[in-house]
This record gives C-alpha cells, sequence and structure tokens, in this order.
C-alpha cells in the first residue's frame, strides 16, 4: 500500500528566509508525486507534481522539489519565503495505472512566517 | 471554468437528521473523488468514481454514509443519521481520464459539517 510520512507537523521560518518540507513515500513502483498548499478556509491547490523526467520540479510561486528515489523523499523547497506562504502544505503520492488512481495525502506541515 | 463547485460551503446540523453534501466536477473530468478532513486523522479518501461508477468505497466508515453519481455533473455525499464524530471538513475532487501524473487533482473548496 502506499503512504506519506510528513516528519514535520508545525514549521516557522523568517521572511526571506529559505524553506524545506520534508515529504517520504512508500511505494512499490515508480510513484507519482505531488505538493498541495491550502491556505485557511480553502481547498487544496496544486503546487508542483512529478511523474518521470528531470528529478528537480519547478512549481507555481516558486516552490521547487526534488525526488530522490535512493531516499523515497520528494521534498518541496524554496529559497526565500513570502509571508504569504503562510498555509499547510500536503504531500501526495499517487499509482500509476489508471484503475488505481487515487492518492495518498500526508498528515501536513503547517508554515507559519514571521515578520 | 468554474472549477469544482461544492455546496453548501457550510452546514450545521443537529444530531440525528440526514446531511446532504453536493458537488459538481469540472466539465470532461471522468474521476470524482470525496475527502473527509479532520485534525486528527487528516485527509481521508471516503469514495471514488470514475465515469459516475463507484470504484472503491473502502473508506467510507460506515453505512450511514453512502454516494451517488447519478450523472457527470453531479455527486453527493449523504450522511444519515449524522453524528458529532462527522463534524469535519469534506472535500470532492475531479480530475480527467488522461492520467494522473499528468493532471493531478483539482479540489472544490470544501463543506465545513458542524453535527451539533
Amino acid at each position: 500500500a502506499q503512504s506519506v510520512t510528513q516528519p514535520d507537523i508545525h514549521i516557522t521560518v523568517s521572511e526571506g528566509a529559505s524553506l524545506e518540507l520534508r515529504c517520504n513515500y512508500s511505494y512499490g513502483a515508480t510513484p507519482y508525486l505531488f505538493w498541495y498548499v491550502q491556505s485557511p478556509g480553502q481547498g487544496l491547490q496544486l503546487l508542483l507534481k512529478y511523474f518521470s523526467g528531470d528529478t528537480l520540479v519547478q512549481g507555481i510561486k516558486g516552490f521547487e522539489a526534488e525526488f530522490k528515489r535512493s531516499q523515497s523523499s520528494f521534498n518541496l523547497r524554496k529559497p526565500s519565503v513570502h509571508w504569504s506562504d503562510a498555509a499547510e502544505y500536503f504531500c501526495a503520492v499517487g499509482a500509476n495505472t489508471g484503475t488505481a488512481s487515487k492518492l495518498t495525502f500526508g498528515t501536513g506541515t503547517r508554515l507559519q512566517v514571521t515578520l | 471554468d468554474a472549477g469544482v463547485i461544492q455546496s453548501p460551503r457550510h452546514e450545521v446540523t443537529e444530531m440525528g437528521q440526514e446531511v446532504t453534501l453536493r458537488c459538481k466536477p469540472i466539465s470532461g473530468h471522468d474521476y470524482l473523488f470525496w475527502y473527509r478532513q479532520t485534525m486528527m486523522r487528516g485527509l481521508e479518501l471516503l469514495i471514488y468514481f470514475n465515469n459516475n461508477v463507484p470504484i472503491d468505497d473502502s473508506g467510507m466508515p460506515e453505512d450511514r454514509f453512502s454516494a451517488k453519481m447519478p450523472n457527470a455533473s453531479f455527486s453527493t455525499l449523504k450522511i444519515q443519521p449524522s453524528e458529532p464524530r462527522d463534524s469535519a471538513v469534506y472535500f470532492c475532487a475531479s480530475r480527467p481520464q488522461t492520467g494522473l501524473g499528468v493532471s493531478g487533482y483539482t479540489f472544490g473548496s470544501g463543506t465545513r459539517l458542524t453535527v451539533v
């Protein structure tokens, strides 16, 4: 069964500082990996995704993530955080077959940005 | 595109009452998913449909929960009778048939259910 672990429940960074959110996954084959962001009272918005090719993927809002198969990780990074990045971030893994199409989400990391 | 539309945004009901949550997926999307989000359990997949057919309902917590998709543009999630522990945010999401890796999911804004 596929699973996702986000070891950090809550992270606080200063505005302008760099950010790295950790994500580890478990899946028997090549996974599809996603990062979503959820602002308070809102639904989940897709930041970026990986399913093949270059292991460093770029997303919206200046975010990037790197797929490392050897470490089963897909960490999210941003070089300089803005106050508007404060939100909850979810990593997700999906199966790469048409029939098993569901995403499994991690428990999320809440990002607080101090000014 | 209006995105995935859920209604109502907020629902407060008394224990024992029937609750119906509604979802309109993005036109042309063949998959529809219902998730529940709570502080304790995070995001849980309840059920998903492909071309209006339920594919996996193993996440539906109890028989009190039921979901239908009578056509490609509408789905409902019903709880009868509702209980306080059903209080959560319920999300609907959809995606096209073209492949999970290509598109990911598009989520609605959710329905916040409070059962008192």
